[in-house]
């Protein structure tokens, strides 16, 4: 069964950097796109990054654009989210997520961890 | 201010029917196909529906999906008190580069 463990998450100051994990098993982790996606207290779902299977293509939301590096280590099923510049709008719970056919017409996110929360407060 | 829009609320008896609609533009829900993921409070989303329309194993057929021009449109048919949670429509933006969602419509089965 596929699965998508996410970690890393904790409290920083604003400006403050932090680095999230997501472990991935029980699918070939290279064949998929993996995304992030945040959720702040009481609000909705934003997608802040995205990775194609191999890492030669990556998407950021404006949110959070020349402040947040996506990228994955297809060797060790891993996939990170580098966060510089916290911010406390940045404050919510991140999951990693499985896309199938990342960038095209077709995607869709069809695996999800369980999350890891990021709160930025002084 | 998401992207795609969904009505924050909808309601409907048990046993009966509701819509969940999804409107966005030329980048996004025409250019793609449509997904709707189900959030229980407390717990990760689930994907429902993809491909505008088609149905995960497991998810049943009372959950369906059409997509038409700009707009996406979820049904539920035969509600149950389980089906209380979060909906989300989603889909890949063209001009973006990034996927993108509805800002999620609250089901509430009286």
């Amino acid at each position: 069964e596929a699965q998508l463990v996410d970690s890393g998450g904790g409290v920083v100051r604003p400006g403050g950097s932090l680095r999230l994990s997501c472990a991935a098993s029980g699918f070939s982790f290279d064949e998929y796109g993996m995304t992030w996606v945040r959720q702040a207290p009481g609000k909705g779902l934003e997608c802040v990054a995205g990775i194609n299977w191999s890492g030669s293509s990556t998407g950021y939301a404006d949110s959070v654009k020349g402040r947040f590096t996506i990228s994955r280590d297809n060797a060790k099923n891993s996939l990170f989210l580098q966060m510089n510049n916290l911010r406390a709008e940045d404050t919510a719970l991140y999951y990693c997520v499985r896309v199938r056919y990342y960038g095209h017409y077709d995607n869709y996110m069809d695996v999800w961890g369980r999350g890891t929360t990021v709160t930025v407060s002084s | 201010q998401s992207v795609l829009t969904q009505p924050p609320s909808v309601s409907a008896a048990p046993g009966q029917k509701v819509t969940i609609s999804c409107s966005g533009g030329g980048s996004n829900i025409v250019s793609n196909y449509v997904s709707w993921y189900q959030q229980v409070p407390g717990t990760a989303p689930k994907l429902l529906i993809y491909n505008n329309n088609k149905r995960p194993s497991g998810i049943p057929d009372r959950f369906s999906g059409s997509k038409s021009g700009t707009s996406a449109t979820l049904g539920i048919t035969g509600l149950q008190t389980g089906d209380e949670a979060d909906y989300y429509c989603g889909t890949w933006d063209s001009s973006l580069g990034v996927g993108v969602f509805g800002g999620g419509t609250r089901l509430t089965v009286l």
